[in-house]
């Protein structure tokens, strides 16, 4: 099946910084889309690309849809420790089935 | 808003056990997935359905089983528990690629 490669799996930095994490797929994807999972809870939807070269923001965070539809990035601007957590990429196989990434975990120093 | 509801939140079985994991939901979504979550692994799918009556296996189905009598319920079973199944358990339903996740269920199989 398709797999969706993550990296960096993990990643500590200090408040303010600014993040980027990326996610590559050997498919092609027509959707990608970006969840966060928050310590002890279940992922929440962040941002949805539906084209490829789009570039979408939800506050601090853009994400952009790869140009050669095999890949996604996620950017998160001058982070804040309620930034921590677990980013999932994710991408349709077949019908509305997910397939997620392995995940990003990401860790703010105060 | 409710949305997906998972209990239990927390169980500890003995390996051989049996239990049933119950999810609702109240959006009226017609797919509903339960997922398990591993250390380094991501999200893995198990079963899904599609409707209500409906079932299909996921990606890592073998030692689980699943029943969708109610729209609004889908029920995980593990017939005879063990130690590898210890994880925690996502329920989720969706409208699209959407999903929404409940808070999860942390098993331990000892």
């Amino acid at each position: 099946g398709q797999q969706l490669n993550q990296s960096p799996q993990s990643m500590f930095i200090q408040e303010g910084e600014d993040v980027s994490m990326n996610c590559t797929s050997s498919s092609i994807f027509n959707t990608w889309l970006w969840y966060k999972q928050d310590p002890g809870e279940g992922p929440v939807l962040l941002i949805a690309l539906y084209k490829a070269g789009e570039l979408t923001s939800n506050g601090r965070l853009t994400a952009q849809f790869g140009i050669t539809r095999k890949d996604s990035f996620l950017n998160i601007s001058a982070s804040i420790p309620s930034d921590v957590g677990i980013y999932f990429c994710a991408g349709p196989n077949a019908g509305n089935m997910l397939t997620f990434g392995g995940g990003t975990r990401l860790m703010v120093k105060p | 808003n409710a949305g997906v509801t998972q209990t239990p939140k927390f169980r500890v079985l003995k390996t051989g056990q049996s239990m049933t994991l119950l999810c609702a939901q109240d959006m009226n979504h017609e797919y509903m997935y339960w997922y398990r979550q591993d250390p380094g692994m991501g999200l893995r799918l198990i079963h899904y359905s599609v409707g209500e009556g409906t079932t299909a296996k996921g990606e890592v189905p073998d030692g689980y089983n699943v029943s969708r009598l109610k729209k609004q319920n889908f029920l995980l079973g593990l017939e005879s528990a063990a130690p590898s199944q210890t994880s925690v358990y996502f329920c989720a339903s969706s409208e699209g690629y959407g999903y929404t996740f409940g808070s999860g269920t942390r098993l331990t199989v000892v």
